[in-house]
């Protein structure tokens, strides 16, 4: 298995509070992703990274950021969280861009 | 209409049979083509990774890429219970920007009866 570990694993809050999910990856890999996975609409990308301090937007990339100051590390924060970002949120990695992403085992978010 | 169309299932097959898993997708310019298979409460596991056109067999498990009809299948032979999982069909045009976006499909629900 890759040596991915997302956490917290599950998590409940209220709306509006800051919320931070954490990946990191022991594989020295240079790309990580985020993903949210919602019923009806699959997996689809949030921000990803292509290095240090290095991050660009994916598809529902509004009402979230993301850092990544070590290579290890990818962060995604929800700056106030909404009831519709109530979902489950994968961490991929992959070494080059062309090499297949593996992914974490998900944090189950509930915002009520 | 979704770049990436998978029917949802369930799908029910018995133990042994020969399992056919489709994705058909609109966006020419997707070469890379992936299978991931879910169990509940985990992450998606890469099954089958293929580039551009054409088969890739790995044990029991055969993916078939027809570009010139954007169509994708995953054939499973002498199917387990343990197949059962959710099966992921995902793709993208490779590089474009800073990374390798993949447009996942929303998956087909497999369950391999006794």
């Amino acid at each position: 298995d890759a040596g991915i570990t997302q956490s917290p694993r599950h998590k409940v809050t209220e709306t509006g509070t800051p919320v931070t999910l954490r990946c990191h990856q022991t594989e020295n890999h240079r790309y990580m992703y985020w993903y949210r996975q919602d019923p009806g609409h699959g997996l689809r990308l949030i921000h990803y990274s292509y290095g240090v301090k290095d991050t660009d937007k994916g598809e529902v990339s509004d009402g979230y950021s993301v850092s990544r100051s070590k290579t290890e590390d990818f962060l995604l924060t929800l700056e106030s969280a909404t009831s519709s970002q109530t979902s489950v949120y994968f961490c991929a990695i992959s070494g080059t861009a062309d090499q297949p992403q593996h992914f974490g085992d998900g944090t189950r978010l509930s915002i009520l | 209409q979704k770049e990436v169309e998978q029917d949802p299932g369930p799908l029910s097959v018995p133990e042994g049979a020969i399992v056919s898993l489709n994705c058909t997708y609109s966006n020419s310019a997707f070469q890379y083509f992936m299978w991931y298979r879910q169990y509940s409460r985990k992450g998606p596991e890469l099954l089958m990774y293929t580039y551009s056109s054409g088969n890739k067999e790995d044990g029991r498990f055969t993916a078939q890429v027809d570009k010139s009809s954007k169509y994708i299948s995953l054939f499973i032979r002498d199917s387990q219970p343990s197949d059962s999982a959710t099966y992921l069909c995902a793709m993208s045009a490779g590089l474009t920007g800073g990374g390798n976006k993949l447009t996942f499909g929303t998956g087909t629900q497999l369950k391999v009866e006794l």
